[in-house]
């Protein structure tokens, strides 16, 4: 699976947009883009994702670059309970391989009031 | 949405004992489960794919006669830690694949483990 990069921290004032910049430049073409995010001592919870079509549900909104090797996860009003850790992961669909993910080391996003 | 129910959520053991977590399915059926590993301010590690009905998949440096873990039903995978160390000591997530669905992966809220 391709290797992605993210800033290790990112702040973001409560009610603005939070933007979280992904790097996936050795991206294949059957590789999707997915998004999960921690929240301290907890486990994982799935966000988005998306294939090469920007993505909107009711958490976030993917933003992918037309040459897929990069993306943006966008929270459109960050709440203070958005405070968490986002793991940005490429890897062939769920179906394919066993479905496992590799996590990275992740973006630690912290809401301010 | 689906639920991954892992038990217990916190367990203090003394050292050279061993200690089982759960991890269950709640409303959908998973052949695969998934084992990570996580130490403070790290990321979650891979440690194994469980799928039932056979023996499990060990990632590279995890040890299997250490970390047992049994698949024995749909919605059930259980990991074992033998003889733990204080070294064990770390959180413990469970992810399950609802085989009937989209493949998605949902993930249990985690098993905290302490060992003296």
């Amino acid at each position: 699976d391709a290797k992605t990069t993210q800033p290790p921290s990112m702040d973001c004032a409560e009610g603005r947009a939070a933007n979280l910049p992904c790097n996936h430049s050795t991206i294949s073409g059957n590789e999707y883009v997915y998004w999960y995010r921690q929240i301290h001592s907890q486990g994982p919870q799935y966000i988005i994702h998306g294939l090469k079509n920007n993505e909107t549900n009711e958490m976030a909104s993917l933003i992918i670059t037309e040459d897929r090797k990069s993306s943006t996860l966008i929270l459109p009003h960050a709440t203070l309970r958005d405070t968490a850790v986002y793991y940005c992961i490429v890897r062939v669909g769920f179906y394919n391989q066993g479905g496992k993910l590799i996590f990275g080391q992740g973006t630690e996003l912290s809401v301010k009031p | 949405g689906a639920v991954v129910s892992q038990h217990p959520s916190w367990v203090i053991c003394k050292s050279g004992t061993s200690v089982k977590i759960e991890c269950r399915s709640l409303d959908f059926q998973a052949t695969t489960m998934f084992w990570y590993r996580q130490f403070p301010k790290q990321s979650l590690m891979l440690m194994a794919t469980s799928n039932e009905g056979s023996k499990a998949t060990y990632e590279q440096g995890v040890e299997k006669d250490k970390f047992l873990i049994n698949h024995a039903s749909l919605t059930l995978s259980t990991l074992t830690v033998t003889s733990a160390h204080p070294e064990d000591s770390s959180f413990y997530i469970c992810s399950a694949r609802d085989s009937g669905g989209a493949g998605e992966l949902f993930f249990g809220e985690g098993s905290r483990l302490t060992v003296l």
